[in-house]
């Protein structure tokens, strides 16, 4: 069964760091996002994206935060200059035209 | 500010009995509602996507309704099992950005 894949499992990094976290999509979907969740917090969304383009961002996705879809398969969520409140599960998903999303297993990113 | 709630934040059952939690959300601008079962260690696993008002639909014994003139949603289990204890989450779309409730926490007890 086609699944999402998301690495590193868990990143930890130094405050002030780049971060690349790395997503591979279900094969033909569409749509792709980021969502994260910092410990015992809801999960927020940050970014949507279709068509090599960003569809919708929220609040927290401000200029620290880009995406990128560099080749077929990979999907990337770049944090330039991490701080300690970006400490959080990141959650990979995707999507065909009916919405129903999948979910990678998720990288823990802990920022010291 | 959007925001979606659920109730209750956690619940205890027995083995055998059926339940049901809420899930609220704006009533403007409504794309469509998505439940999500949520088993730790695990991700977030797909249920369902509503998106008429009146919607019903159902996977074995799980079934959701959807009422979005008032801005609600209910997730129901008939005849719970251990293997059902998990948080179920739901999600409210507005165009394409997704606001979460905080989940359901149930627990069923053999």
């Amino acid at each position: 069964e086609p699944e999402v894949t998301q690495t590193p499992s868990h990143q930890v990094t130094q405050m002030g760091q780049e971060v690349i976290l790395r997503c591979v999509p279900i094969s033909n979907h569409l749509y792709f996002y980021w969502y994260r969740q910092i410990l015992g917090q809801k999960v927020e969304f940050l970014v949507s994206f279709y068509n090599n383009e960003i569809s919708e961002k929220s609040e927290i996705f401000d200029d620290q935060f880009s995406v990128e879809r560099p080749d077929g398969s990979n999907f990337t969520l770049k944090i330039r200059s991490t701080k300690l409140e970006d400490s959080a599960m990141y959650f990979c998903a995707s999507s065909d035209v009916h919405n129903e999303q999948f979910f990678g297993p998720g990288t823990r990113l802990t920022v010291l | 500010i959007l925001n979606v709630e659920q109730s209750p934040q956690s619940l205890h059952v027995q083995e055998g009995d059926s339940t049901n939690f809420t899930c609220s959300f704006p009533s403007s601008n409504f794309y469509a509602l998505h439940w999500y079962r949520w088993e730790t260690a695990k991700s977030p696993e797909a249920l369902f996507v509503m998106t008429l008002n009146g919607d019903e639909k159902k996977k074995g014994r799980i079934s959701a309704t959807l009422n979005t003139k008032e801005g609600y949603s209910y997730l129901y289990i008939k005849g719970s099992q251990p293997e059902d204890s998990a948080t179920y989450l739901c999600a409210f779309r507005r165009t394409y950005k997704y606001i979460f409730g905080t989940g359901t926490r149930l627990k069923v007890l053999a």
